[in-house]
């Protein structure tokens, strides 16, 4: 069963420009996390994405925005892009249901210069 | 708010236990999962406790007295390959969701 895929998996942009992360769930997967990681900050969560719908949303600005596809594949989107916004974009997908564990991608290396 | 609470850092060396602590301050707590991060890589899930008591796992156990707000994480017989950080997070019910609740990671350090 493949895994997680985020895609790219490095990033180099400058402060302004906008940027559109990828994620492709495991096969059946339904719910799509999004979480920024940066060091001594731990995960924080950006947003949930449940069958197209987004579920449940973090505390960032509009500038983050997102969307999942009808084949639950979803993308993320951060535009005007600033210094602080350098960062690791994981996405973790379940079956969305009760207590189902999150599976991790490898993540996306944004740097912001 | 919701808060959880856990040692930024630990050290141990090979062949030992270690317990890492998690606290936790939430309303609608749902369950406690603990995931594993190795440097650059991903977190991988590790296990999950929606009742009190332990849940053992090979080398790995976890823990959770409800009452207390309170979980942890036990590794046997450390091998220097457990280095890595371990996060708790806690699931909660919030109207009509369900959300995570992250701590911010034990960074686990296993000497020779």
């Amino acid at each position: 069963k493949a895994g997680v895929t985020q895609t790219p998996r490095y990033l180099i942009k400058t402060r302004g420009q906008q940027v559109t992360l990828s994620c492709s769930p495991i096969s059946g997967h339904r719910s799509v996390s999004w979480y920024q990681q940066t060091p001594g900050q731990g995960l924080q969560f950006l947003f949930e994405y449940f069958s197209e719908t987004q579920r449940n949303k973090g505390n960032f600005p509009g500038r983050f925005s997102g969307r999942q596809f009808s084949n639950s594949r979803s993308e993320m989107n951060v535009s005007t892009l600033e210094l602080g916004d350098s960062a690791l974009y994981l996405c973790a997908t379940s079956m969305g249901t009760g207590d189902s564990p999150l599976h991790f991608g490898n993540g996306t290396r944004l740097t912001v210069t | 708010g919701q808060s959880l609470e856990q040692p930024s850092e630990v050290t141990a060396v090979e062949g030992a236990i270690v317990q890492i602590n998690c606290t936790y301050q939430t309303s609608g707590f749902y369950g406690l999962s603990w995931y594993q991060q190795h440097d650059g890589g991903a977190p991988t899930f590790l296990s999950y406790n929606a009742l009190d008591g332990l849940e053992e796992t090979g080398r790995f156990s976890s823990f959770l007295s409800r009452s207390d707000s309170y979980g942890y994480l036990l590794l046997q017989e450390l091998q220097m390959k457990d280095s890595a950080s371990y996060f708790c997070a806690v699931r909660v019910i919030a109207g009509n969701n369900r959300k995570l609740i992250w701590g911010l990671g034990t960074s686990l350090a296993v000497n020779p």
